[in-house]
Protein backbone atom coordinates (compact mmCIF):
# COMPACT_ATOMS: atom_id res chain seq x y z
CA UNK A 1 0.00 0.00 0.00
CA UNK A 2 2.13 2.97 -1.22
CA UNK A 3 -0.31 5.57 0.02
CA UNK A 4 -0.08 9.15 -2.04
CA UNK A 5 2.51 8.84 -4.78
CA UNK A 6 3.70 11.89 -6.41
CA UNK A 7 6.27 12.42 -9.86
CA UNK A 8 8.32 13.73 -10.23
CA UNK A 9 10.37 14.74 -7.17
CA UNK A 10 12.30 17.93 -8.14
CA UNK A 11 12.05 19.66 -11.38
CA UNK A 12 13.33 22.58 -13.11
CA UNK A 13 11.54 24.94 -15.76
CA UNK A 14 12.24 27.71 -17.71
CA UNK A 15 10.03 30.52 -17.88
CA UNK A 16 6.80 29.53 -20.63
CA UNK A 17 7.61 26.07 -20.51
CA UNK A 18 5.22 23.50 -19.45
CA UNK A 19 4.61 20.41 -17.48
CA UNK A 20 2.22 17.93 -15.94
CA UNK A 21 2.65 16.50 -12.57
CA UNK A 22 1.10 13.12 -11.72
CA UNK A 23 -0.55 12.35 -8.42
CA UNK A 24 -1.40 8.80 -7.59
CA UNK A 25 -3.39 7.12 -5.03
CA UNK A 26 -4.22 3.64 -3.93
CA UNK A 27 -6.69 4.51 -1.31
CA UNK A 28 -9.31 4.16 -3.77
CA UNK A 29 -10.58 7.63 -2.59
CA UNK A 30 -12.99 9.70 -4.46
CA UNK A 31 -11.45 12.87 -3.17
CA UNK A 32 -7.94 14.07 -4.46
CA UNK A 33 -6.33 17.89 -4.15
CA UNK A 34 -3.51 20.02 -5.14
CA UNK A 35 -2.04 22.30 -3.05
CA UNK A 36 0.97 24.54 -2.96
CA UNK A 37 3.50 25.24 -0.35
CA UNK A 38 5.03 28.84 -0.03
CA UNK A 39 6.93 30.11 3.35
CA UNK A 40 4.73 31.45 5.97
CA UNK A 41 1.79 30.80 4.10
CA UNK A 42 0.96 27.54 4.55
CA UNK A 43 -0.65 25.41 2.29
CA UNK A 44 -3.02 26.70 -0.05
CA UNK A 45 -5.75 24.95 -2.06
CA UNK A 46 -5.08 24.96 -6.52
CA UNK A 47 -7.55 22.59 -7.56
CA UNK A 48 -9.44 19.84 -6.48
CA UNK A 49 -11.82 16.77 -7.28
CA UNK A 50 -14.65 15.10 -5.55
CA UNK A 51 -14.99 12.06 -7.85
CA UNK A 52 -13.67 10.47 -11.61
CA UNK A 53 -13.80 13.14 -14.39
CA UNK A 54 -14.91 16.16 -12.06
CA UNK A 55 -12.34 18.86 -10.64
CA UNK A 56 -13.24 22.26 -9.33
CA UNK A 57 -11.03 25.67 -8.65
CA UNK A 58 -9.69 26.23 -5.04
CA UNK A 59 -7.90 29.21 -3.52
CA UNK A 60 -5.52 29.79 -6.20
CA UNK A 61 -6.23 28.34 -8.96
CA UNK A 62 -4.98 30.99 -12.03
CA UNK A 63 -1.98 29.30 -13.77
CA UNK A 64 -2.69 25.37 -13.43
CA UNK A 65 -5.04 23.35 -14.79
CA UNK A 66 -6.24 19.68 -13.57
CA UNK A 67 -7.50 16.50 -14.88
CA UNK A 68 -9.15 13.27 -13.17
CA UNK A 69 -9.58 10.96 -15.96
CA UNK A 70 -9.01 7.58 -13.99
CA UNK A 71 -10.39 7.86 -9.87
CA UNK A 72 -6.69 6.64 -8.54
CA UNK A 73 -4.40 9.45 -10.51
CA UNK A 74 -4.94 13.46 -10.10
CA UNK A 75 -2.61 15.66 -12.76
CA UNK A 76 -1.95 18.82 -12.25
CA UNK A 77 -0.38 21.20 -15.59
CA UNK A 78 1.28 24.03 -16.05
CA UNK A 79 0.78 25.05 -19.39
CA UNK A 80 3.31 28.37 -19.12
CA UNK A 81 5.33 28.40 -16.20
CA UNK A 82 6.10 31.52 -14.16
CA UNK A 83 8.51 32.24 -11.95
CA UNK A 84 5.32 33.06 -9.25
CA UNK A 85 4.97 29.28 -9.40
CA UNK A 86 7.67 28.88 -8.04
CA UNK A 87 6.39 26.66 -5.10
CA UNK A 88 6.73 23.24 -3.51
CA UNK A 89 3.30 21.14 -4.35
CA UNK A 90 1.33 18.84 -2.53
CA UNK A 91 -1.28 15.98 -3.69
CA UNK A 92 -3.74 14.89 -1.08
CA UNK A 93 -6.77 12.23 -0.96
CA UNK A 94 -9.66 11.85 1.58
CA UNK A 95 -12.11 9.36 1.80
CA UNK A 96 -14.71 12.03 3.21
CA UNK A 97 -16.54 9.19 4.72
CA UNK A 98 -18.58 9.17 8.67
CA UNK A 99 -15.27 7.99 10.10
CA UNK A 100 -12.31 10.00 8.78
CA UNK A 101 -14.21 12.77 7.21
CA UNK A 102 -11.57 14.92 5.56
CA UNK A 103 -8.95 13.82 7.14
CA UNK A 104 -6.31 14.13 4.36
CA UNK A 105 -3.33 11.61 3.20
CA UNK A 106 -0.35 13.30 1.48
CA UNK A 107 1.84 12.70 -0.80
CA UNK A 108 5.88 13.65 -0.89
CA UNK A 109 5.49 16.60 -2.61
CA UNK A 110 7.22 17.98 -6.05
CA UNK A 111 9.68 20.46 -5.85
CA UNK A 112 9.26 23.02 -8.69
CA UNK A 113 11.51 25.99 -9.53
CA UNK A 114 11.00 28.22 -12.59
CA UNK A 115 13.27 30.26 -13.89
CA UNK B 1 -14.32 33.62 4.74
CA UNK B 2 -13.17 30.65 6.77
CA UNK B 3 -9.61 30.65 7.90
CA UNK B 4 -6.77 29.26 10.19
CA UNK B 5 -4.37 30.83 12.39
CA UNK B 6 -1.37 29.85 13.68
CA UNK B 7 0.09 32.88 15.61
CA UNK B 8 3.53 31.67 15.89
CA UNK B 9 5.80 31.42 12.94
CA UNK B 10 9.03 30.18 14.81
CA UNK B 11 9.76 28.19 18.22
CA UNK B 12 12.36 27.54 19.69
CA UNK B 13 13.15 25.28 22.69
CA UNK B 14 15.23 22.84 24.48
CA UNK B 15 14.50 19.16 24.89
CA UNK B 16 12.53 18.43 27.64
CA UNK B 17 11.00 21.83 27.63
CA UNK B 18 7.07 21.70 27.20
CA UNK B 19 5.69 23.00 23.83
CA UNK B 20 2.13 24.80 23.30
CA UNK B 21 1.33 26.26 19.23
CA UNK B 22 -1.91 28.20 19.07
CA UNK B 23 -3.95 28.16 16.29
CA UNK B 24 -7.47 29.96 16.05
CA UNK B 25 -10.43 29.21 13.60
CA UNK B 26 -13.40 31.79 12.56
CA UNK B 27 -16.24 30.02 11.66
CA UNK B 28 -19.05 28.63 13.81
CA UNK B 29 -21.01 25.69 13.95
CA UNK B 30 -19.66 22.28 13.82
CA UNK B 31 -16.10 22.47 12.98
CA UNK B 32 -13.31 19.68 12.24
CA UNK B 33 -9.82 20.37 12.95
CA UNK B 34 -6.69 18.54 12.49
CA UNK B 35 -2.88 18.59 13.40
CA UNK B 36 -0.46 18.01 10.87
CA UNK B 37 3.37 18.00 11.09
CA UNK B 38 6.21 18.16 8.32
CA UNK B 39 9.48 16.43 8.87
CA UNK B 40 12.56 18.46 7.16
CA UNK B 41 12.22 17.07 3.77
CA UNK B 42 9.01 15.04 4.39
CA UNK B 43 5.33 15.25 3.60
CA UNK B 44 2.43 16.39 5.66
CA UNK B 45 1.72 13.06 8.67
CA UNK B 46 -1.42 13.59 10.67
CA UNK B 47 -0.93 14.05 14.27
CA UNK B 48 -4.15 14.39 15.68
CA UNK B 49 -8.15 15.57 15.19
CA UNK B 50 -11.30 16.66 16.69
CA UNK B 51 -14.55 15.88 14.73
CA UNK B 52 -16.72 15.66 18.05
CA UNK B 53 -16.73 14.68 21.36
CA UNK B 54 -14.33 14.76 24.33
CA UNK B 55 -12.54 18.33 23.76
CA UNK B 56 -9.30 16.40 24.59
CA UNK B 57 -7.62 15.18 21.76
CA UNK B 58 -4.44 12.92 21.99
CA UNK B 59 -2.43 12.20 18.98
CA UNK B 60 0.59 10.23 18.36
CA UNK B 61 4.25 10.83 19.44
CA UNK B 62 2.56 12.05 23.31
CA UNK B 63 0.96 15.17 21.51
CA UNK B 64 -2.57 16.56 22.85
CA UNK B 65 -4.70 19.23 21.60
CA UNK B 66 -7.63 20.77 23.21
CA UNK B 67 -10.64 22.17 21.43
CA UNK B 68 -12.07 25.06 22.74
CA UNK B 69 -15.29 26.22 21.23
CA UNK B 70 -15.97 29.63 23.61
CA UNK B 71 -12.39 30.25 22.29
CA UNK B 72 -12.31 29.11 18.18
CA UNK B 73 -8.80 27.42 19.37
CA UNK B 74 -7.22 24.23 19.20
CA UNK B 75 -4.31 23.90 20.46
CA UNK B 76 -1.69 21.84 20.56
CA UNK B 77 0.69 20.32 23.38
CA UNK B 78 3.40 18.15 24.23
CA UNK B 79 4.67 17.99 27.92
CA UNK B 80 8.09 17.08 26.80
CA UNK B 81 9.84 17.79 23.58
CA UNK B 82 12.42 15.70 22.03
CA UNK B 83 15.12 17.11 19.11
CA UNK B 84 13.07 14.55 16.82
CA UNK B 85 10.35 16.79 17.28
CA UNK B 86 11.88 19.61 15.34
CA UNK B 87 9.32 20.16 12.25
CA UNK B 88 7.03 22.55 10.58
CA UNK B 89 3.30 22.24 12.41
CA UNK B 90 0.21 23.09 10.61
CA UNK B 91 -3.00 23.29 12.03
CA UNK B 92 -6.41 22.75 9.97
CA UNK B 93 -9.79 22.83 9.82
CA UNK B 94 -13.03 23.23 8.33
CA UNK B 95 -16.72 23.60 8.50
CA UNK B 96 -18.85 21.19 8.11
CA UNK B 97 -18.88 20.60 3.86
CA UNK B 98 -16.61 23.02 3.45
CA UNK B 99 -13.00 22.55 2.24
CA UNK B 100 -9.95 22.01 4.37
CA UNK B 101 -8.12 25.47 5.19
CA UNK B 102 -4.67 25.61 6.83
CA UNK B 103 -2.91 27.69 9.13
CA UNK B 104 0.51 29.42 7.77
CA UNK B 105 2.33 26.83 10.01
CA UNK B 106 4.65 27.17 13.16
CA UNK B 107 7.67 26.21 12.91
CA UNK B 108 9.60 24.44 15.53
CA UNK B 109 13.21 23.90 16.44
CA UNK B 110 14.01 21.97 19.33
CA UNK B 111 17.90 22.26 20.15
CA UNK B 112 19.57 18.74 21.65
Amino acid sequence: NAGVTQTPKFRVLKTGQSMTLLCAQDMNHEYMYWYRQDPGMGLRLIHYSVGEGTTAKGEVPDGYNVSRLKKQNFLLGLESAAPSQTSVYFCASSARDLITYNEQFFGPGTRLTVL
Amino acid sequence: AQSVSQHNHHVILSEAASLELGCNYSYGGTVNLFWYVQYPGQHLQLLLKYFSGDPLVKGIKGFEAEFIKSKFSFNLRKPSVQWSDTAEYFCAGEAAGNKLTFGGGTRVLVKP
